[in-house]
């Protein structure tokens, strides 16, 4: 089956601590994203990526950091930097230049709390 | 970033009832997509409008785009409990990057 898989799905971290929430798909999608959501509120974008080795800040990338060596994955690590980091982060990818004629396609998510 | 302004926040139904939720931008937009999001679940695609004037049914959901290209409308006909989520809509900022509105939450009563 074809879609994106995000890992873990609960996380519990200390303050202070770096974690890394993994995102994989095999849709051959060249385009991956990272959102935030709060509770009630909407998605925020952290970070972009169009292609291999290359990625944009989002509206919200301070404490963030992310990577894009393959194509399938694209992992975002919250820094102790990140005030706030208590939130459900989704991943989600589309076809190159697929948001003018096409959509995203969201994991399931990853809730982290920090304790 | 420009936002796109989602009315009402929350909407609760008897089932059976209509349900509306609109879409507001201050700019013009290329296009406009909408998702739901089922309860502790992740938002899924629905439906993209790019003309003006354009409307687009799905069995009981009706979505519009403005004439001028800065509003729509998502309207749900005879509301079910499989309809209850937050849907939300979102334009299109430069090439890649998709802005989201704030949703609205639909809670139905049986």
């Amino acid at each position: 089956d074809g879609g994106i898989t995000q890992s873990p799905k609960y996380l519990f971290r200390k303050e202070g601590q770096n974690v890394t929430l993994s995102c994989e798909q095999n849709l051959n999608h060249d385009a991956m994203y990272w959102y935030r959501q709060d509770p009630g509120q909407g998605l925020r974008l952290i970070y972009y990526s169009q292609i291999v080795n290359d990625f944009q800040k989002g509206d919200i990338a301070e404490g963030y950091s992310v990577s894009r060596e393959k194509k399938e994955s694209f992992p975002l690590t919250v820094t102790s930097a990140q005030k706030n980091p208590t939130a459900f982060y989704l991943c989600a990818s589309s076809i190159w230049g697929g948001l003018a004629t096409g959509e995203l396609f969201f994991g399931e998510g990853s809730r982290l709390t920090v304790l | 970033g420009q936002q796109v302004m989602q009315i009402p926040q929350y909407q609760h139904v008897q089932e059976g009832e209509d349900f509306t939720t609109y879409c507001n931008s201050s700019t013009t937009l290329s296009n406009i997509q909408w998702y739901k999001q089922r309860p502790g679940g992740h938002p899924v695609f629905l439906i993209q409008l790019v003309k003006s004037g354009e409307v687009k049914k799905q069995k009981r959901l009706t979505f519009q785009f403005g004439e001028a290209k800065k509003n729509s409308s998502l309207h749900i006909t005879a509301t079910q409990t499989t309809d209850v989520g937050t849907y939300f809509c979102a334009k299109l900022q430069g090439a890649q990057k998709l802005v989201f509105g704030q949703g609205t939450r639909l809670t139905i009563n049986p």
